[in-house]
């Protein structure tokens, strides 16, 4: 089975910086298009964000992008903003990275 | 606009029974897998199982033979029977949605979970 591994496990940045979380799969993907990025808030249940590893979910800000291919994922909220404090997951068909927690600096 | 509204969590022993149960509602329901995710306390997501409109169905590991999943495309619902629960089924049970065009097991709409507590 592939396991996906997240870098850092927490990242604190300042409001209207850069967050980057890394995803790498134990195994190259062949298809990219099995990686999904998902962001939950305390509280609530897991939220859709990216799919087929740089396609935005319908409403999800614009701020908020994916990129990679193989073994290497990127998610990517270019000006973080306070209710993108989350824990971020991405995930290969069956099997979730062990999360990223994003806090305000 | 789409709902997922599980029910039927709550305390049971280990070694005993619960049927957990989602009710969904905003879209055509038989066109869709269905899937139950769950997430222990202080873990990330934990996929479960899923089913196909026509009841092909999948499970993990570690609940294939204790857990059945099944639908009802008329009632618009799924369930979740789960048998010889042990504490290590403790979590947070979500009924998801499966996305048409999003990918292999990618969940595009989630329900607000019921919780499983499996204790003596």
């Amino acid at each position: 089975d592939i396991v996906m591994t997240q870098s850092p496990d927490s990242l604190a940045v300042s409001l209207g910086e850069r967050a980057t979380i890394n995803c790498k799969p134990s195994q190259t993907l062949s298809e990219s298009s099995d990686l999904a990025w998902y962001q939950q808030i305390p509280g609530q249940p897991p939220k859709l964000v990216i799919y087929g590893a740089s396609t935005r979910e319908s409403g999800v800000p614009d701020r908020f992008s994916g990129s990679g291919s193989g073994t290497d994922f990127t998610l990517t909220i270019s000006s973080l903003q306070a209710e993108d404090v989350a824990v971020y997951y991405c995930q290969h068909r069956r099997t979730f990275g062990q999360g990223t927690k994003v806090e305000i600096k | 606009e789409v709902q997922l509204v599980e029910s039927g969590g709550g305390l049971v022993q280990p070694g005993g029974s619960l049927r957990l149960s989602c009710v969904a509602s905003g879209f055509t329901f038989k066109n869709y897998w269905m899937a139950w995710v769950r997430q222990a306390p202080g873990k990330g997501p934990e996929w479960v199982a899923n089913i196909r409109h026509d009841d092909h169905r999948n499970y993990l590991d570690s609940v294939e033979g204790r857990f059945f999943i099944s639908r009802d495309n008329a009632e618009n619902s799924i369930f979740l029977q789960m048998n010889r629960l042990t504490a290590e089924d403790t979590a947070v049970y979500y009924c998801a949605r499966v996305g048409l065009n999003t990918g292999y097991d990618v969940n595009d709409y989630w329900g607000q979970g019921t919780r499983v507590t499996v204790s003596s």
